[in-house]
């Protein structure tokens, strides 16, 4: 079945620098959604990606989907506290709005 | 709107126990789920709603079984809880707009230990 891998598992970043993090499907995409989850709280959804190729902005938040639609980055910029918690992607289809979700990428800043 | 909401927050059960999660959203949804989160695992689907009267089985469900009441309540029972089954328990919502689903709703979460 679908397979979907998120690297890196931890991200330490000192308050002002740029990370990446990257998300990898073994099947073909219908979509990607990406979701960030507080300390202590439940997933929030940040955004989605349907088409091959896609590029979109949040503010310090860039996300990417590959062209293959079997990849997926989300790039933060000059990362700031309010950027701690985890980050997950999540592969999305379309017949029942199932999603498989990575593990995530667990980000600590350092003031 | 409450969105998606839980009951209860904090769970402690004994080994063989049973209890039932509940979850119940306002948004007028005919989708919902039921993951686990465990360290390090991400989520996992344990079961999911289509819509009113229909579930099936996501890619964890052994140990579990759900009711789907109504368009708004979908429950999550353990029958005979273990201690494999201490984890974290999300609901969330979702909806078909066209040919496409919008993002899930989380509700905010059931911290269960079983000793």
């Amino acid at each position: 079945g679908q397979q979907v891998m998120q690297i890196p598992q931890y991200q330490h970043v000192q308050e002002g620098e740029d990370f990446t993090t990257y998300c990898n499907s073994s099947t073909t995409l219908s979509n990607i959604q990406w979701y960030k989850q507080r300390p202590g709280g439940h997933p929030v959804f940040l955004i989605q990606l349907v088409k091959s190729g896609e590029v979109k902005k949040q503010k310090r938040l860039t996300f990417q989907f590959g062209e293959a639609k079997k990849n997926s980055s989300l790039h933060i910029t000059a990362t700031q506290t309010t950027d701690v918690g985890t980050y997950f992607c999540a592969g999305g289809e379309d017949s029942w709005g199932k999603l498989q979700f990575g593990a995530g990428t667990q980000v600590v800043v350092t003031p | 709107n409450a969105g998606v909401t839980q009951t209860p927050k904090f769970q402690v059960l004994k080994t063989g126990q049973s209890m039932t999660l509940q979850c119940a959203q306002d948004m007028n949804h005919n989708s919902m789920y039921w993951y686990r989160q465990d360290p390090g695992m991400g989520l996992r689907l344990i079961y999911y709603s289509a819509s009113e009267g229909t579930t099936d089985k996501g890619e964890v469900p052994n140990g579990y079984n759900v009711s789907r009441l109504n368009k708004r309540e979908f429950s999550l029972r353990l029958e005979s809880a273990a201690p494999s089954q201490t984890s974290v328990y999300f609901c969330a919502s979702s909806e078909r707009l066209g040919t496409r689903f919008i993002e899930q709703f989380f509700g905010p979460g059931t911290r269960l230990t079983v000793l």
